[in-house]
């Protein structure tokens, strides 16, 4: 079946440094790729899109590539700050045109 | 105001009874979604409409949840004779269309189903 893999369920860096988070697809090629950002008792926001065209997408400290040889995509904060701190999600479409979220990593910066 | 709005915040329930809860997306928003996310779990996509057509219900869980929407805005999720089971907070998203737009979320419905 197609999936969503974000294989880390938690991150937990110093602040300063840079965050990497990743993201997994398996058994098919979305054309795009979403990045949302999930505080505790909030409904995600969105942060980035990617298209399968692109390799790399930049919003301030916010950095996405997409690797399609590799499946993967990648979200990266640089200079991390304890705000940052939240859950991370992406999503695509799947090939039956419904929205597929991965269950996100949980990113803790601590100061 | 200007963001999706979801209502009620919170609803508890007794198991048996039916609950209705309800989605008023961004203004000009023609896509609407509704998904369901369990504790510390990721969002489980139920259904989308385009306009006030669902193409495709097969996400809904079982028979017991309906979802419809009205005028192109309003849209209700049913969920009848709940369950335990049942019991997550249950979230809904608008976008410009159903393609690769950016969704809005609400901050969803915590149901509590006793």
């Amino acid at each position: 079946s197609q999936k969503i893999e974000q294989n880390s369920e938690a991150l937990n860096i110093q602040e300063g440094k840079t965050a990497t988070l990743t993201c997994n697809y398996t058994n098919y090629s979305p054309a795009y790729l979403q990045w949302y950002r999930q505080d505790p008792g909030r409904g995600p926001v969105f942060l980035l899109l990617i298209r399968e065209n692109e390799k790399e997408k930049r919003k301030e400290r916010l950095k996405v590539t997409f690797d399609t040889t590799l499946k993967q995509s990648l979200f990266h904060i640089t200079a991390s700050q304890p705000a940052d701190s939240a859950t991370y999600l992406c999503a695509a479409k799947s090939s039956a045109s419904k929205i597929i979220f991965g269950s996100g990593t949980r990113l803790s910066i601590r100061p | 105001g200007a963001g999706v709005s979801q209502s009620p915040s919170n609803k508890v329930t007794e198991k048996g009874k039916d609950v209705e809860l309800r989605c008023d997306p961004i203004s000009g928003h023609t896509a609407l979604y509704w998904y369901r996310q369990s504790l510390g779990q990721g969002l489980e996509f139920l259904i989308y409409f385009q306009g006030n057509s669902a193409p495709d219900k097969s996400g809904l869980p079982s028979d017991r949840f309906s979802a419809e929407r009205t005028g192109g805005s309003v849209s209700t999720l049913t969920i009848q004779r709940t369950q335990q089971e049942d019991s997550a907070v249950y979230l809904c998203a608008s976008s410009f269309e159903y393609s690769n737009q950016p969704q809005h979320f609400g901050d969803g419905t915590r149901l509590s189903i006793l």
